[in-house]
């Protein structure tokens, strides 16, 4: 079955700290992406991928960074953390042209203290 | 921009009765797809369609894209429909997705 899996699903991290979040889809579509959701903002998107070694910035990218390095796989890179990027983070992957259609990862809680 | 405006923002229903739940947006779309999501979990995928209505179980979607617009019923409501409801809808051309705030919906006995 198709899915999308995120690791880890709860993160603490410290102010200046690198943080890496995971995502993996068995979905084989070529498009992925990377939203944070939060309260009164709703899901906005930070960056994604149009396929393996593509990377794009979506509406919220400062302080991200992304990486695709593989079909199967979609990083989420805080280089220094900071307080202010506390949310839920949730990986999507989507269909090809004309399929338009997205599926969800479980979503990651990150705390940063 | 790409706003996409949902209403009403809450909703209570007594269980049994149906919710009308709008979305509009301010630009052109290829798709809207609809997502529920409980509370702390992830996005479901409900319905997508570019145009016209599409229906599962007591489920319809209706896009009028001309419009910009298209709307969600639930007949028939039921406890376990409560929830937040969201409206994303594409752009012609991309594949990115731009979502609404959301509807929640609160079904009780």
């Amino acid at each position: 079955e198709a899915a999308v899996t995120q690791s880890p699903r709860n993160k603490v991290a410290v102010t200046g700290g690198k943080v890496t979040l995971s995502c993996n889809q068995t979905n084989n579509h070529n498009n992925m992406y990377w939203y944070r959701q939060d309260t009164g903002h709703g899901l906005r998107l930070i960056h994604y991928s149009y396929g393996a070694g593509s990377t794009e910035k979506g509406d919220i990218p400062d302080g991200y960074k992304a990486s695709r390095p593989s079909q199967e796989n979609f990083s989420l890179i805080l280089e220094l953390a900071t307080p202010s990027q506390t949310s839920v983070y949730f990986c999507a992957s989507g269909g090809d042209w004309g399929g338009y259609e997205q599926y969800f990862g479980p979503g990651t809680r990150l705390t940063v203290l | 921009g790409q706003q996409v405006q949902q209403s009403p923002a809450s909703l209570v229903l007594q269980e049994g009765e149906n919710a009308e739940l709008q979305c509009n947006f301010s630009s052109t779309a290829t798709r809207l797809q609809w997502f529920y999501q409980r509370p702390g979990g992830s996005l479901v995928s409900l319905l997508s369609n570019p145009s016209g209505t599409k229906h599962t179980g007591r489920l319809t979607s209706t896009t009028v894209t001309k419009e910009r617009r298209g709307s969600l019923h639930i007949s028939s409501s039921q406890i376990t429909d409560s929830g937040t409801y969201l409206c994303a809808k594409s752009n012609t051309g991309y594949q990115n997705f731009y979502f609404g705030k959301g509807t929640s919906l609160t079904v009780i006995p």
